[in-house]
């Protein structure tokens, strides 16, 4: 069974830029969740969908969105990008909300 | 909101030697998980516990979730270089809250 993908793996944008991020969950998934990794904060929780509904958002500025499609997969979106967004961000697929997550590679995002 | 206490923050150890690493919370879990994450990859699930007092093994890898449900621990036995990486312990209360995730531990292995 495939894991979970992520497009693209690496992005360098500059400062007000905006950037679009896909995760594509393992089949039969319907949960994905986002997350922010950076060295100082360690994974940050940004939101969860389950089919097609946000469940839960972290505490992060209106800049992040995301959205679920009827096909589970997933994509999120950072507007007027700052240097301090630079991060791996990275997506996690379960069956359901209760079970347990796994994670893509994550895509590494540099903000110049 | 609930947060988790993760420690050792880093180690370094011996080849062959064991490792104990845990995560306290001042909340209850109804699920932990511990993951494992290796540069420039995402965290790989090792071991997920759900029941209280609930001690489960993966190869050399023990983890226990404990019986307050407030921590859980993780051992490993006669580490190897491969072992390296950062060690996460996740808790995740109901269906209705977000994974929370310790800060993690990092693991160096000397030959």
């Amino acid at each position: 069974k495939a894991g979970v993908t992520q497009t693209p793996r690496y992005l360098i944008k500059t400062r007000g830029q905006q950037v679009t991020l896909s995760c594509s969950p393992i089949s039969g998934h319907r949960s994905v969740s986002w997350y922010q990794q950076t060295p100082g904060q360690g994974l940050q929780f940004l939101f969860e969908y389950f089919s097609e509904t946000q469940r839960n958002k972290g505490n992060f500025p209106g800049r992040f969105s995301g959205r679920q499609f009827s096909n589970s997969r997933s994509e999120m979106n950072v507007s007027t990008l700052e240097l301090g967004d630079s991060a791996l961000y990275l997506c996690a697929s379960s069956l359901g909300v209760y079970n347990e997550q796994f994670f893509g590679p994550g895509t590494r995002l540099t903000v110049l | 909101g609930q947060q988790l206490n993760q420690s050792p923050q880093s180690m370094f150890i011996q080849e062959g030697e064991d490792v104990s690493m845990n995560c306290t919370s001042s909340s209850i879990f109804n699920t932990w998980l511990w993951y494992k994450q290796e540069p420039g990859e995402g965290p790989v699930l090792l071991i997920a516990l759900y029941k209280a007092g609930e001690l489960t093994s993966n190869g050399r890898l023990t983890a226990q979730f404990g019986i307050t449900r407030k921590d859980s621990f993780l051992n490993i036995s006669a580490s190897i270089p491969s072992d390296v990486g950062i060690y996460f312990c996740a808790g995740l209360y109901s269906g209705n809250t977000p994974l929370v995730f310790g800060k993690g531990t990092r693991l160096s292995v000397i030959a």
